[in-house]
């Protein structure tokens, strides 16, 4: 696509409740990162992807939290049995990677979680 | 562990006024710095910057880095209430390539 696209762009769950973000980088970036932004705050590192492999998942603040990414695409971020302290708005980023190509990220518009 | 530190944390100017905006940082293996502007969703892309002392330079908006004494400054001249927004500060390592932020400078220009 155009863009990195992210889905569900708003989501609103019961504490305890399974939720799963997904993103859909730009096509050909192999460098995925997910980010947590909570109000009024910078930004969080959670994981960061190289192609499927995760070298980094140092952000992750807990077990209840896992992300994977599948033929180099599509990453999609799970929070199980999720708190209130994990509303927050998800922003997915990606760029290309490696040898000259480094930097810039480009970001999608992110995905705000509520738990209630 | 690796930081990267902005201030200030939030800023209130008048139109026509000049920011400067801080970023240092400490980090193991420095690969780049890199400014954003993130307005309501998604930030967008300032500059990148990776070596010491060269001006990157976009309209009435300019950065420049010291790698000796590890920071950034982001310059805002004749302010507009467009240029209000959260900035951020990224600094990106050599080796796995991973990207950490700073907390943002609030600019309000009213």
């Amino acid at each position: 696509g155009a863009g990195v696209s992210q889905s569900p762009s708003n989501k609103v769950t019961e504490k305890g409740k399974d939720v799963e973000l997904r993103c859909d980088p730009i096509s050909g970036h192999t460098a995925l990162y997910w980010y947590r932004q909570s109000l009024g705050q910078g930004l969080e590192f959670l994981i960061y992807f190289q192609g499927n492999s995760a070298p980094d998942k140092s952000g992750l603040p807990s077990d209840r939290f896992s992300a994977e990414r599948t033929g180099g695409s599509v990453s999609t971020l799970t929070i199980q049995r999720t708190q209130q302290e994990d509303s927050a708005v998800y922003l997915c980023a990606s760029s290309l990677a490696g040898g000259s190509n480094t930097g810039e990220l480009f970001f999608g518009e992110g995905s705000r979680l509520t738990v209630l | 562990e690796d930081k990267v530190v902005q201030s200030p944390l939030s800023l209130v100017v008048h139109e026509g006024d000049t920011v400067t905006l801080n970023c240092s940082y400490e980090v193991t293996n420095f690969r780049s710095l890199l400014w954003y502007k993130q307005e309501k969703k998604a930030p967008t892309f300032l500059f990148m910057l990776t070596s010491s002392g060269i001006e990157k330079k976009s309209g009435r908006l300019s950065s420049i880095l010291d790698k000796k004494e590890l920071f950034s400054i982001l310059n805002i001249t004749a302010t507009q209430t467009g240029d209000s927004a959260v900035y951020l500060c990224a600094v990106e390592n050599w080796g796995i390539n991973d990207m950490r932020f700073g907390a943002g400078t609030r600019l309000t220009v009213k």
